[in-house]
């Protein structure tokens, strides 16, 4: 199985911050790599596919990059509605492995 | 609009057998992947499994390999998971989600774009 490397685990940022999340592949992927948002009590929303092409209605402030074994999920300024958990997942392959989450706290 | 509409809550004891389902509506069912993740309670996401409806081509995570079934019933639009005997340890949210498929040739592109609102399938004596 691929294993998806989250860091951080969490993190505690204010309103404006600009925050990134990384996500690490045990071996290369391409760009067979999503973004999911899940908030409390909801399932999870499909931000980013392939890396980098951001799904509709979903604010610019959000931006993927990377491709292989590194990825990272960049919000340029964090508003009150941003803070959630987010999940990395690999389609490269089955099982199609999530990271483990990176919780995004309020400060 | 896509949608995927999942049955309700359970409660189950040890030892017994449960079926959950998926029914997809607003897209061609039979031409897209669904797949099955749980949530344990307070932790992650994991991928259980992923069933074709038009051909009931599956594939399992190891993890989930015999532990549960993933079927598909595509004449109802309706995916399923299933446990011949639960234990306490099923105790989760478990989420159905369709599989888009994005790009062409090379840069064809596979993620779970739409995603049912989740059955809480609690198990205990």
């Amino acid at each position: 199985d691929i294993q998806m490397t989250q860091s951080p685990s969490s993190l505690s940022a204010s309103v404006g911050d600009r925050v990134t999340i990384t996500c690490r592949a045990s071996q290369s992927i391409s760009t067979y790599l999503n973004w999911y948002q899940q908030k409390p009590g909801k399932a999870p929303k499909l931000l980013i596919n392939a890396a980098s092409s951001l799904q509709s209605g979903v604010p610019s402030r959000f931006t993927g990059s990377g491709s292989g074994t590194d990825f990272a999920l960049t919000i340029s300024s964090l508003q009150p509605e941003d803070f959630a958990t987010y999940y990395c997942q690999q389609t490269y392959n089955t099982p199609q492995t999530f990271g483990q989450g990176t919780k995004l706290e309020i400060k | 609009e896509v949608q995927l509409v999942q049955s309700g809550a359970e409660v189950k004891k040890p030892g017994e057998s449960l079926k959950i389902s998926c029914k997809g509506s607003g897209y061609s069912f039979t031409n897209s992947w669904i797949g099955w993740v749980r949530q344990m309670p307070g932790k992650g996401l994991e991928w259980m499994g992923i069933i074709y409806p038009g051909d009931s081509d599956s594939r399992y995570s190891p993890s989930f390999q015999g532990q549960v079934t993933i079927s598909v019933d595509k004449s109802i639009s309706t995916a399923y998971l299933q446990w011949g005997s639960l234990k306490a340890s099923d105790t989760a949210m478990y989420y159905c989600a369709r599989q888009g498929v994005s790009g062409s040739g090379n840069y064809k592109r596979y993620q779970f774009d739409h995603w049912g609102q989740g059955t809480l399938v609690t198990v205990s004596s």
